[in-house]
């Protein structure tokens, strides 16, 4: 059964950063490319961030870009989102998700989000 | 950026309706459309992909169509269960994007 469990959510000033966590299970992790998507309290979903199977591409939303970096760790089956300089707007549930895709000759081409954890909450406020 | 625009943003329908989502794309992004349901508290729930191959384990009361800019997602007849808010996705392109919800309520 494939399993993705986020942890590190918590409350943060300002300024602030927090580094997320989203561990995999009952899937070869190594062949997925994987996401972050957020939601903020009451509003819709948003994608944040993706990273490639072998971490060859990585791509953000402009509203992170510069302050998330994506990673993962394939031997730890670990996928990471180090949040800096964290803002109010940044408040949300973030979900680790599961990208079908595959990249190839330079791109990624995404084609659903199968699998997602069940969240951690981060919140932003002084 | 690709924007997707859903309508209605709110839907009150009954037990037994057929209910109708359209989702707009902004620019042509084919057939790379997915659909999502979403249950308060829950994260959400992949319902549809390719615009309209539906998910194994998904009930067939659920289909997507369209291509282009212009997508659907019908719901033949409401069950109890089906009252969540639904998303579509883009994935076109980078960046991913996600319309602004449709919640389904009970009428």
């Amino acid at each position: 059964e494939v399993q993705l469990v986020e942890s590190g959510g918590g409350l943060v000033k300002p300024g602030g950063s927090l580094r997320l966590s989203c561990a995999a299970s009952g899937f070869t992790f190594s062949s997925y490319s994987m996401n972050w998507v957020r939601q903020a309290p009451g509003k819709g979903l948003e994608w944040v961030s993706s990273i490639s199977s072998s971490s060859s591409y990585i791509y953000y939303a402009d509203s992170v870009k510069g302050r998330f970096t994506i990673s993962r760790d394939n031997a730890k089956n670990s996928l990471y989102l180090q949040m800096n300089s964290l803002r109010a707007e940044d408040t949300a549930v973030y979900y680790c998700a599961r990208d079908s895709g595959y990249c190839s000759g330079g791109s990624c081409y995404p084609q659903y989000f199968q699998h997602w954890g069940q969240g951690t909450l981060v919140t932003v406020s002084s | 950026d690709i924007q997707l625009t859903q309508s209605p943003s709110f839907l009150s329908a009954s037990v037994g309706d057929r209910v109708t989502i359209t989702c707009r794309a902004s620019q042509g992004i084919s057939s790379y459309l997915a659909w999502y349901q979403q249950k308060p508290g829950k994260a959400p729930k992949l319902l549809i992909y390719a615009a309209s191959t539906l998910q194994s384990g998904v009930p067939s009361r659920f289909s997507g169509s369209g291509s282009g800019t212009e997508f659907t997602l019908t719901i033949s007849s409401l069950q109890p269960e089906d009252f969540a808010t639904y998303y579509c996705q883009q994935l076109n392109s980078y960046p991913i994007t996600f319309g602004q919800g449709t919640r389904l309520e009970i009428k």
